[in-house]
């Protein structure tokens, strides 16, 4: 069984760098959701895909961020320019359109910007 | 913002049922419960859901009140694998709706 998967799990970079991420989710899942997590706190949404459509983006998803699901396949997030509140965990989940619409979760990226 | 709430904490003994209880006063008809759990460093994992009748499934049992306004997420024999932050969320029937976190529970499972 092949959960969601998420490449790097860590990564650390120097402020105003810019940083991609990506994200494979469960291979018949139409759905991808983009969450950010800091420390203390319950994930919050950044955006969402159903196949390669962006539908939803959430107001934190500043214009440094981009968000981009290709083939509605995989996904990649990118940073521009990273400040060092954008140091957090990055989570990636899937689901399948119809419900119970279960979301899955990969194990996240966590972000430091130094 | 998210439209639950939950106690910030509880303890819970090996093998004893963990009940966690959640109030979502405001509920709408078209939205479900759902609960989710985060282990330390993994990501959120889902646990159940339901609408108005109680539900069981091989991780747990969650309650609904008949005026949908709480809910009791019930762990039956809690294990030390247990212990994370559980999440009550209220979701919308239609469409993708993404899931709004509150703070959870942070349940502890004692030995």
């Amino acid at each position: 069984d092949t959960g969601v998967s998420q490449d790097p799990r860590h990564k650390i970079t120097k402020r105003g760098q810019n940083v991609t991420f990506r994200c494979d989710p469960i291979s018949e899942h139409n759905r991808l959701y983009w969450y950010r997590q800091t420390l203390g706190q319950g994930p919050e949404f950044l955006t969402y895909f159903q196949n390669e459509a962006q539908l939803e983006k959430s107001r934190l998803l500043s214009d440094r961020f981009s968000a981009e699901r290709p083939k509605g396949s995989f996904s990649t997030l990118e940073i521009q320019r990273t400040e060092q509140g954008d140091s957090a965990m990055y989570l990636c989940a899937s689901s399948l359109a119809g419900l119970p619409d279960e979301q899955y979760f990969g194990p996240g990226t966590r972000l430091t910007v130094t | 913002d998210a439209k639950t709430t939950q106690p910030p904490s509880m303890d819970c003994a090996e093998g004893r049922a963990a009940n966690l209880p959640c109030n979502h006063s405001t509920i709408s008809g078209n939205e479900y419960v759902y609960w989710y759990r985060q282990i330390h460093s993994q990501g959120p994992q889902y646990i159940i859901h339901g609408l108005k009748n109680n539900e069981t499934n091989e991780m747990a049992s969650l309650i609904i009140t008949e005026d949908r306004k709480s809910s009791t997420l019930i762990l039956p024999h809690a294990t030390l694998r247990d212990t994370a932050v559980y999440y009550c969320i209220v979701r919308a029937i239609q469409g993708a709706q993404k899931l709004v976190f509150g703070q959870g529970t942070r349940l502890t499972i004692n030995p």
